[in-house]
Order: C-alpha cells, then sequence, then structure tokens
C-alpha cells in the first residue's frame, strides 16, 4: 500500500499565525482528504482536493499530483484551530491511508 | 447538512465480550467503511462494504470482526470476542462511490477492560 508522510509532526503558533502543513505520498492517488481531529476526537473532513487548489475562509489546500504532494495553509490561526491535522490518500480499491498527523497549538 | 451517525458514542465492554457498533451512513451513499483509531495514533483502514458484500479489508480485520448492513439503512461492525487491545475510537464512513470523498461519523469510543 501507499506510505503517507505529514511534516511537521508538531507545531506550535501564536494566534493569529500562518502556517503551512506539507503530505508526501509515496504513489499517486485518485483521491486526497484533509481532516482536523478535533480534541473530542471527531473528524472534520477539510479539503477533498485530489488534485489543483481550494479554499475555504482561512483554509487553502494545493494539491500538485505530478509530485505527490499535498499543502494545507492556515492563515491568522486561531486557538480553535488547534488540534491534529491528517492527510489521507487512495490510490486504486476503495481504502484511505492515513499519515500521522500534524499536532497543531495555537497560544493565544 | 446530512452527516454520518454513530451510536453508542463510548462503549465500556469486558474482554470477551461481544460488541456492536452501529452507523447511520449517509443515505445516498453506496460505500460504507470502518476505520480506528488507538489512542495516540494515525486513522487506520478496517474493512469497506458495497452492494452488500465487503469489497476490501484490512489485515486487522480478522475472523473477529465482521460487518452487516442489517437493513436500509444501518451498518454495523461486530467484534466477537473483545480483547484489550481492541480499545480504539472506531469511526465509521461513507462515500457515495468508492474513490470518491468519504464522510466520517462522530466515532465510538470503545474500552475494553
Amino acid at each position: 500500500g501507499i506510505q503517507v508522510e505529514q511534516s511537521p509532526p508538531d507545531l506550535i503558533l501564536q494566534e493569529g499565525a500562518n502556517s503551512t502543513l506539507r503530505c508526501n505520498f509515496s504513489d499517486s492517488v485518485n483521491n486526497l482528504q484533509w481532516f482536523h481531529q478535533n480534541p473530542w476526537g471527531q473528524l472534520i473532513n477539510l479539503f477533498y482536493i485530489p488534485s489543483g487548489t481550494k479554499q475555504n475562509g482561512r483554509l487553502s489546500a494545493t494539491t500538485v499530483a505530478t509530485e505527490r504532494y499535498s499543502l494545507l495553509y492556515i492563515s491568522s490561526s486561531q486557538t480553535t484551530d488547534s488540534g491534529v491535522y491528517f492527510c489521507a490518500g487512495e490510490t486504486s480499491g476503495s481504502r484511505l491511508t492515513f499519515g500521522e498527523g500534524t499536532q497543531l497549538t495555537v497560544n493565544p | 447538512e446530512p452527516e454520518v451517525t454513530q451510536t453508542p458514542s463510548h462503549q465500556v465492554t469486558q474482554m470477551g465480550q461481544e460488541v456492536i457498533l452501529r452507523c447511520v451512513p449517509i443515505s445516498n451513499h453506496l460505500y460504507f467503511y470502518w476505520y480506528r483509531q488507538i489512542l495516540g495514533q494515525k486513522v487506520e483502514f478496517l474493512v469497506s462494504f458495497y452492494n452488500n458484500e465487503i469489497s476490501e479489508k484490512s489485515e486487522i480485520f480478522d475472523d473477529q470482526f465482521s460487518v452487516e448492513r442489517p437493513d436500509g439503512s444501518n451498518f454495523t461492525l461486530k467484534i466477537r470476542s473483545t480483547k484489550l487491545e481492541d480499545s480504539a475510537m472506531y469511526f465509521c464512513a461513507s462515500g457515495v462511490y468508492g474513490n470518491t470523498e468519504a464522510f466520517f461519523g462522530q466515532g465510538t469510543r470503545l474500552t475494553v477492560v
């Protein structure tokens, strides 16, 4: 199966700062998703982005499928952005393979 | 907005007991999934289900696990004889098709004592 590598593993920011999270894949993916896991453990869908760029408020994501990576941008971070961010990819078949996640802490 | 719902949100069970975790996928979705996340670790795929049969399963999904769609709306995961290492958050997910966006439920936290 594919390998999914996320960086950085941990990130600490002051409120208002910007950040970029990265996800590398060992193989081409047909499906790529970004999730935010909140402190209650819920997985919140952020983006479905097998290729291209999408924006949703302060968040945006870019996937360069030919180079097998995706980036998640968080601008003007808020304390509520804290949590774990996962990317997950799917090659063929129907399983999503998750990365280890980036633990984001935003301090007031 | 349609969502995947899971019950219960938290279940505590004794080692060796059977548990059934329940999910109601989004109504027009055709693919259903179970994933699990051991505390502090990444989310792992267990099984996918389409057209009333398993379409793919991982090496974790051994004979103690089974899935069922008992009616038109529910999707269940049964663990036959729970072990301490089955303690985890279990997520149900659904998608319109395979290789499309998967939507996750809020999870069931299973604690085996």
